[in-house]
Parts: C-alpha cells; sequence; structure tokens
C-alpha cells in the first residue's frame, strides 16, 4: 500500500459544483500539504497544516478549503469548481521531528478537470 | 517572497551527461532537494544537499551548489532513456516557513 494515497486519481466535475479530494497517509507525519501543479509552473502551494489544529494557507488558497479530520486525513474542497481549477494535484506529508534531508512524501495526484 | 527557476526543456542523447539548473533567491535556504517526476507519477525525492555543503555526489547523480550565486545543479552521468522526466528543485528555509518551494520543473528528454 501506498505511504501517502490520494482520492479519486481522476475527476471530471461540472463549473460549479462542489467538489473534495481526500489525502490519507499512514508515515505518521504531523505535517500535510496540498499542491497544484500546472504545466510551466511548477508546484504551488494551496494550504498546510503543521498539526490537527493548525491550518494555514498557502500562496493560492483563494477558491479553496481544507479540513484536518486526523493526524492521518487532510481533504481538499473546491466550494464552487471553475475551469481554471482544472489541474493535477498533489497531497504531500512530512515529519517535523526529521531533519530537512528527508523531504517531503508525496502521493500520486488526483487529476481533476472541470468542464 | 522565495522564488525558484528552472528552463523548462532539455534535451540529450542516450550515454551523454545531462546537467539540469535551478537559481533561487532566498539565501538562507538550508536544504535544497531534486525530485523526479515520471508521467503518470508523483514526485520522487531523488537527492537533497545541506546548504553548507557545496557538492554531493550519489551513484549517477552530483549536485552541485553555489551558495553565493544562489545556483544549484544536477548531473546524470550517462543519461538512460528511463531518466526522460520532469525535474523538479526545491528549497526549505525558515525564511520561508519551513515549505518546500518548487521550481518550475525541467522536462528532461533522452532521446537515442
Amino acid at each position: 500500500d501506498a505511504d501517502v494515497t490520494q482520492t479519486p486519481r481522476n475527476r471530471i466535475t461540472k463549473t460549479g459544483k462542489r467538489i473534495m479530494l481526500e489525502c490519507s497517509q499512514t508515515k505518521g507525519h504531523d505535517r500535510m500539504y496540498w499542491y497544484r501543479q500546472d504545466p510551466g509552473l511548477g508546484l504551488r502551494l494551496i494550504y498546510y497544516s503543521f498539526d490537527v489544529k493548525d491550518i494555514n494557507k498557502g500562496e493560492i488558497s483563494d477558491g479553496y478549503s481544507v479540513s484536518r479530520q486526523a493526524q492521518a486525513k487532510f481533504s481538499l474542497s473546491l466550494e464552487s469548481a471553475i475551469p481554471n481549477q482544472t489541474a493535477l494535484y498533489f497531497c504531500a506529508t512530512s515529519d517535523s521531528r526529521k531533519t530537512g534531508g528527508d523531504g517531503y512524501t508525496f502521493g500520486s495526484g488526483t487529476r481533476l478537470t472541470v468542464v | 517572497g522565495e522564488d525558484v527557476e528552472q528552463s523548462l526543456f532539455l534535451s540529450v542523447r542516450e550515454g551523454d551527461s545531462s546537467v539540469i539548473n535551478c537559481t533561487y533567491t532566498d539565501s538562507s535556504s538550508t536544504y535544497l532537494y531534486w525530485y523526479k517526476q515520471e508521467p503518470g507519477a508523483g514526485l520522487q525525492l531523488l537527492t537533497y544537499i545541506f546548504s553548507n555543503m557545496d557538492m554531493k555526489q550519489d551513484q549517477r547523480l552530483t549536485v552541485l551548489l553555489n551558495k553565493k550565486d544562489k545556483h544549484l545543479s544536477l548531473r546524470i552521468a550517462d543519461t538512460q532513456t528511463g531518466d526522460s522526466a520532469i525535474y523538479f528543485c526545491a528549497e526549505i528555509s525558515p525564511g520561508g516557513g519551513n515549505k518546500l518551494t518548487f521550481g518550475t520543473g525541467t522536462q528532461l528528454k533522452v532521446e537515442l
């Protein structure tokens, strides 16, 4: 089983619909992140959470919300999807107790298309 | 804020060396990373370097860090077709809230 699991892997949704992307991890990491990837723009941080009661906006949080239901679960919601939210979304985790050499562990991504 | 830049494309012949470059702006970066993304997959950590080092070698991979110029490079020796992927550099710093900031990614194409 993957250490960081994202569901769904692919999703097509209509403009205006609410959609939730889910992420769960078995790493035991305390920190979790949501990024979106667009061609030529790299990965941009949407939201991050350093523990269950800590939620922070990243550089592109408008139009998104998150929920940290447990240490192992971090979901991303699009309240009213719009076409420019079409992208590849990644969840990642890290351990605050480790030195930076471990980097982040990434899920396999959710490809979201808004039509 | 932090800014990390890379060229978008690189094409090399199989067996040649590849050099992927990255520049960053945050002088307080503590760790710098190289991630690889194969088609349809997530990001895989390839290697990293601590900011007080200037070189790190790991099998076919060599990372060079020039802190003065804020320049990071990844050299892949004897490049193979399986090395075709997108390569991202990333940095982490206290000034950036200890969050990873990624470059735009370099698409490496290995030709026969």
